[in-house]
């Protein structure tokens, strides 16, 4: 696609409950990130596909935090048994091998209730 | 551990006054540096990078931004701020060693009309 498709744009869930979060990165980008923006925060690295390497997880902040990549494509960000402090917008980007500037996707803003 | 630091957190200015934004990164190594703007209800976008060559670099929207190699710093300017400037921005730094963008806390620009 055109540009980093996210969805859905606004979650609101119950205090446990678990979430999804897709990301579908441009065509033909190898590298996908995920990070996590909080108010005054910045935005905080939580993981990194690259091609068919093993992702770099070493962001993610609690077990509770997973994620996907199918087919070197789209991604699933699954947070399990939510919390409150997990309230934030979560960001996509992805860029082409040897290209370090990202393409932010609109983000995720998931508030946990 | 590779860290950016922005040390204006909130930055007020009228129009046409000049800005500059400090940014600092830790790493030692080769470093590529960025700086991200987040306009009101947007996405992240690229305003400009630096990978090698020439320090000052030159943006989009009469931004510039000067690669001190000694100070470990790449600060953000531009002459004069107009209304539509009022953001948030954001510095990052690549490096080969860490295969991510690390982000700085963010500053966020009012400008007064």
């Amino acid at each position: 696609g055109a540009g980093v498709s996210q969805s859905p744009s606004n979650k609101v869930t119950e205090k446990g409950k678990d979430v999804e979060l897709r990301c579908d990165p441009i065509s033909g980008h190898t590298a996908l990130y995920w990070y996590r923006q909080s108010l005054g925060q910045g935005l905080e690295f939580l993981i990194y596909f690259q091609g068919n390497s093993a992702p770099d997880k070493s962001g993610l902040p609690s077990d509770r935090f997973s994620a996907e990549r199918t087919g070197g494509s789209v991604s699933t960000l699954t947070i399990q048994r939510t919390q409150q402090e997990d309230s934030a917008v979560y960001l996509c980007a992805s860029s082409r091998q040897g290209d370090y500037g990202y393409t932010f996707g609109s983000g995720t803003r998931l508030t946990v209730v | 551990a590779q860290s950016v630091s922005q040390h204006n957190h909130h930055v007020i200015l009228s129009e046409a006054a000049s800005l500059e934004l400090g940014c600092n990164y830790s790493y030692g190594g080769t470093v590529n540096l960025f700086w991200y703007v987040q306009y009101p209800g947007q996405h992240l976008q690229l305003l400009l990078k630096y990978f090698s060559g020439d320090p000052l670099v030159k943006g989009i929207k009469g931004f510039e931004a000067e690669f001190i190699k000694s100070k470990f710093s790449f600060n953000l300017r531009k002459p004069s701020v107009q209304w539509s400037d009022t953001a948030e921005y954001f510095c990052a730094a690549y490096s080969g060693n860490t295969g991510k963008l690390i982000f700085g806390q963010g500053t966020t620009l009012q400008v007064k009309p």
